[in-house]
């Protein structure tokens, strides 16, 4: 079945770095991949949709400057949090669509910022 | 709006069968889905339904879906101890392109 890598599974970063997530489809093309950010005990909320070749769309109360994303193949898409604070640790979680509603989730990132 | 609901915790006896259950506000979602996260890790998709489905059974797995009341259930028959994790149900609609989870429901199996 189609498979979605994720790296790194975990990172620990100084207050004020930044640090890059990436997703990748393995074994398909995904024009279209999606960026989860899940805290402690509850659900995950869709922060954005990146599109391959385009701008990302980002969802309502998240900040475009402080997540960068960028798809630049059909099989890579990067999630870059920049000038990462405290409050930035969560667990982000990547998924892309094979086909029409088929998504396949990556192994997430745990991310932890001191 | 687009509330994707679940209860929040299920205790289940190893042997028996479990069933965990989801409501969802529009009507306009053509795929339902179950997911089954571990800890530290991400989705495992379990299983999906077409929304002009009533029921689709995958060995263990039965969901049922009564599209009047928006109402989706996931039964776990046989519960094992490595079924316990959180299930997150979701729906999904052509229009915007992107799933709505629900909450999750932790899911405690006792020997």
């Amino acid at each position: 079945g189609a498979v979605v890598s994720q790296h790194p599974s975990r990172v620990i970063c100084k207050s004020g770095t930044s640090v890059k997530i990436e997703c990748r489809s393995l074994d398909f093309q995904a024009t279209t991949m999606f960026w989860y950010r899940q805290f402690p005990k509850q659900s995950l909320m869709l922060m954005a949709t990146s599109n391959e070749g385009s701008k990302a769309t980002y969802e309502q109360g998240v900040e475009k400057d402080k997540f960068l994303i960028n798809h630049a193949s059909l099989t890579l898409s990067t999630l870059t949090v920049t000038s990462a604070h405290p409050e930035d640790s969560s667990f982000y979680i990547c998924s892309a669509a094979s086909d029409v509603a088929d998504y396949t989730f990556g192994s997430g990132t745990r991310l932890t910022v001191v | 709006g687009e509330d994707v609901e679940q209860s929040l915790f299920l205790s289940v006896r190893e042997g028996d069968s479990s069933v965990i259950n989801c409501t969802y506000t529009d009507s306009s979602s053509t795929y339902l889905y179950w997911y089954k996260q571990e800890p530290g890790a991400g989705l495992q998709l379990l299983t999906y339904i077409f929304s002009n489905m009533d029921m689709k059974q995958d060995q263990r797995l039965t969901v049922l879906l009564n599209k009047k009341d928006k109402h989706l259930s996931l039964r776990i028959a046989d519960t094992q101890t490595g079924d316990s994790a959180i299930y997150f149900c979701a729906d999904y609609k052509a229009a915007g392109n992107k799933l709505t989870f629900g909450g999750g429901t932790r899911v405690l199996v006792k020997p």
